[in-house]
Order: structure tokens, then sequence, then C-alpha cells
């Protein structure tokens, strides 16, 4: 079966500082990609999205970037934090099915930036 | 403009009763998904329908996706305190297949 993992669970960050989230997906192979970006429970930004190593879309201008160095390997990066990047982190997989794409989401990570 | 509109937004019952959160859009669907999320988790796959005037049935959880795949809904029968969450409709439409969610009905039912 297929897992998706995330880490940190929780970071808590000085403005000005860097981040890196990681995300990791097993039990699959060659699947989409997605970095969401979550305010107060509500509504799911998307932010990047990628179909394959190396491969990616941003949808939003902004102070993040995001990586794809493996398969199954995601990795979303800022170099100077920003007091608005705080949220909830949202990493998901999905099944790249032509028009029935459905997306598998990991469990989240807290970012409280200060 | 959200392409896909949820109502309520926000839902408070007693346990016991029944409800109905309702997912609508002007744009057609190939298929949309249903996810709950409790808080300080992703969100969960509950359904994914795909043919027009589909019902499928999760245990107390009916889903129906319209006739013209426009719009969809999810009844919950005799609602307990563990189906309190986000419910959140998502679906990917026109030449992508990049899903679009709505933002979500939070619902909390009372003991």
């Amino acid at each position: 079966s297929q897992t998706i993992h995330q880490w940190p669970a929780t970071l808590v960050q000085p403005v000005g500082s860097p981040l890196s989230l990681e995300c990791t997906v097993e039990g699959t192979s060659n699947p989409n990609l997605y970095w969401y970006r979550q305010a107060a429970g509500r509504g799911l930004q998307l932010l990047f999205y990628s179909v394959g190593i190396g491969q990616i879309s941003s949808e939003v201008p902004q102070n993040l970037s995001a990586s794809r160095p493996q398969d199954r390997q995601f990795i979303l990066s800022s170099k100077k934090l920003l007091l608005s990047d705080s949220g909830f982190y949202l990493c998901a997989w999905g099944t790249g099915l032509a028009g029935k794409e459905t997306q598998y989401f990991g469990p989240g990570t807290r970012l409280l930036v200060l | 403009t959200q392409l896909l509109e949820q109502s309520p937004q926000f839902l408070s019952i007693q346990e016991g009763e029944n409800l109905t959160v309702y997912c609508n859009s002007s744009s057609v669907f190939s298929s949309l998904q249903w996810y709950r999320q409790e808080p300080g988790e992703g969100p969960v796959l509950l359904v994914t329908v795909v043919t027009g005037g589909e019902v499928k049935k999760l245990k107390r959880l009916t889903f129906q996706f319209g006739d013209a795949r426009k719009d969809s809904s999810l009844h919950i029968t005799a609602a307990q305190p563990g189906d309190t969450g986000l419910y959140l409709c998502a679906g990917p439409s026109g030449g992508s297949y990049i899903p679009t969610f709505g933002r979500g009905t939070s619902l909390i039912v009372h003991p």
C-alpha cells in the first residue's frame, strides 16, 4: 500500500531564516506530487506541483520554491521566511489518471514564523 | 471566484441529527472527490464519484453526483461526534488534471 510522509510535524522559525520541508512517498512510482498551504483550517491553496523528477510548476508567485530530486521526494524551501509564510503545509501525491486525479495527503507540517 | 462552492460553511448539530452539505459549480467535472479533515491532520479521501447521477454509500454517509456532473452532495444520517471535521470537495475541471478544492464545510457534532 502507498504511504506518504512529511517532516517535521511542527516547526517554529524566526523571520529571515531558511526553510526546508520534506515529503516522501512509498509504494508507488512516478506519482504527481503537490504542495499546498492551508490557512486557518480552511481552503487549500496549491503552491507547486510536479509530474516528474526535476519538473516543477508554480501556481502562486511567492517566497517559496520546490524541488523534486528523486521520483518520490518533494521538497519545499525558502531562503528567507516571512511572517506571512506561517500556515499548515500539506504534501499530496496523485494517481495521475487523466480526468480522475485523486490525491492522497500527508499528515502536514505546521509552520509558525515569529 | 471559487470554482467549487461549498455550503453551508459551518454547521453545528446534535448527535443523532441528519445533515446534508453541498458542493456546487457552474463547470462540468469529470470526477469529484470528497475528503474529511480533522484538526491538525491532512485530508482523508472518503469517496470519488465519476458518473452523472451516481450514488455511493459509505456506512452512514451517502454521496451523490449531479446528473450534469456540476454538483454533488453529502448526506450524513444520525451524525456522531466522530463525524466532526472539515468536509472538502475537489475535482479536476476543463482540460486540467489538477483538482481544484472548495473551501469546505466545517461540521461540529455535539454529544
